[in-house]
């Protein structure tokens, strides 16, 4: 069974500050892992994808790697600012059973970033 | 659309009652997945649908939760005889199956408050 496990919990950073959020999952048969943004009461917006033969994604300010061999991804943000305060979570999707590519998302728990100025 | 859209935004209901929640996924998006968010962060999968098809349900109480997906309807998710610990977010994402990254994209979710 998949396990996700986000580290740290919580990470409280001044307004400027480069971070990294940790990612990682104990079965390296995945067919992609993405990142995503949540805000308090609102919906889940996807940051970045990472195919499982690809190293790392970058988007502005974000860059996500991924090692699938040691299970862990990080997500690195640069310059962070306090629009970047939300919960970060991170998510692996499965292969399928059958062999398809179109399995569910396993979620860590996710890393409660608060940027302050 | 180009966005999941899910209704309603907020619903309550009474310990035993019923509980519908619907999503319409992007046009075109031949996936839709069900998830359930409790205590704020802990995301479980649900069922997830192919076309009108069901996909997997391996995350699916069996005895009290339902779903379909029926041809030009909106998805839904149906839990009869709610109880406390069905209060949580659901939410609703669809996928595209010729993207080849296969995003996943989510709605932005139906939070169910059972009193």
């Amino acid at each position: 069974k998949q396990e996700v496990t986000q580290i740290p919990a919580a990470l409280s950073v001044p307004e400027g500050e480069n971070l990294v959020l940790n990612c990682s999952f104990t079965d390296s048969a995945i067919y992609n892992l993405q990142w995503f943004r949540q805000d308090p009461g609102k919906g889940l917006t996807s940051l970045l994808l990472i195919q499982s033969s690809q190293r790392e994604q970058t988007s502005g300010r974000l860059n996500a790697s991924l090692d699938k061999s040691s299970g862990r991804s990080t997500l690195y943000i640069a310059a962070s600012q306090p629009g970047d305060s939300a919960t970060y979570l991170c998510a692996v999707r499965a292969r399928h059973a059958g062999g398809t590519s179109y399995g569910k998302l396993t979620f860590g728990q996710g890393t409660i970033l608060t940027v302050h100025p | 659309g180009e966005e999941v859209a899910q209704t309603p935004k907020h619903l309550v209901r009474g310990e035993g009652q019923k509980a519908k929640l619907y999503c319409a996924p992007i046009k075109g998006h031949s996936y839709v997945f069900w998830y359930q968010q409790v205590l704020k962060n802990e995301f479980k999968f649900l069922i997830s649908f192919q076309n009108e098809n069901v996909f997997d349900e391996t995350g699916m109480p069996k005895e009290r939760f339902s779903a379909k997906c029926l041809p030009n309807s909106p998805c839904s998710l149906e839990i009869q005889a709610t109880k406390l610990e069905d209060s949580a977010v659901y939410f609703c994402a669809s996928s595209h199956h010729r993207v080849v990254n296969y995003e996943q994209y989510f709605g932005p979710g139906t939070r169910l408050t059972v009193t």
